[in-house]
């Protein structure tokens, strides 16, 4: 049971490039996430998908676009990539139960933006 | 802004001791409550959560919740090397989104 799956693992990027961080779960939840965390800022979110077809802002949403492909597919896209973006990207997804909300995490993704 | 505080840490503790994390949060509309654990260098992993009042035991791990004081701790009883790691406190507010802390990090020593 892989749980979830992102890709790549390290990507470096020069300032203006694009790129696309693709996220997979095979637990069949309804809800996926995507946050960033760096150094002394802790986790923060950026977009989440509370369900298919779904996508709604979090607390860091500029700079960045996302794509609910289908239920299990989540992918975040940098446009115009900035040395601001360097961080830990890691996606995240869950299914509500009486409203706890356990999420499990990818391995996350680092990107170095020069 | 919801928000959800730790300290920051190193809480250093002796193999064997009890370690005390503790964790408070702005939003009293707040309805679960999640520990997280992250060795350097890899993803969050849940321990536990709670969502009622008082506490919730599984292992050497106990949660402690008190929704009047906006607080909420973990304890970890013959605390290992093995438990050196960042401890996340996340909080549910929102219907699935989590609002987590910046961590506290946890040292045992032999």
């Amino acid at each position: 049971n892989a749980g979830v799956t992102q890709t790549p693992k390290f990507q470096v990027l020069k300032t203006g490039q694009s790129m696309t961080l693709q996220c997979a779960q095979d637990m069949n939840h309804n809800s996926m996430y995507w946050y960033r965390q760096d150094p002394g800022m802790g986790l923060r979110l950026i977009y989440y998908s509370a369900s298919e077809g779904t996508t709604d802002k979090g607390e860091v949403p500029n700079g960045y676009n996302v794509s609910r492909l289908n239920k299990r597919e989540f992918s975040l896209r940098l446009e115009s990539a900035a040395p601001s973006q360097t961080s830990v990207y890691f996606c995240a997804s869950s299914e509500v139960h009486r409203a706890v909300a356990e999420a499990f995490f990818g391995q996350g993704t680092r990107l170095t933006v020069v | 802004q919801k928000e959800v505080e730790q300290n920051s840490g190193p809480l250093s503790v002796p193999e064997g001791a009890i370690a005390s994390l503790n964790c408070t949060y702005s939003d009293r509309g707040s309805q679960s409550f999640f520990w997280y654990r992250q060795y350097s260098g890899k993803s969050p992993e849940l321990i536990m959560f709670i969502y009622s009042n008082g506490d919730k035991e599984d292992g050497r791990f106990t949660a402690q919740l008190n929704k009047a004081s906006q607080y909420v701790s973990l304890l970890i009883r013959d605390s290992q090397p093995s438990d050196s790691a960042t401890y996340l406190c996340a909080v549910n507010s929102g219907y699935s989104t989590l609002t987590f802390g910046k961590g506290t990090m946890l040292l045992v020593s032999p």
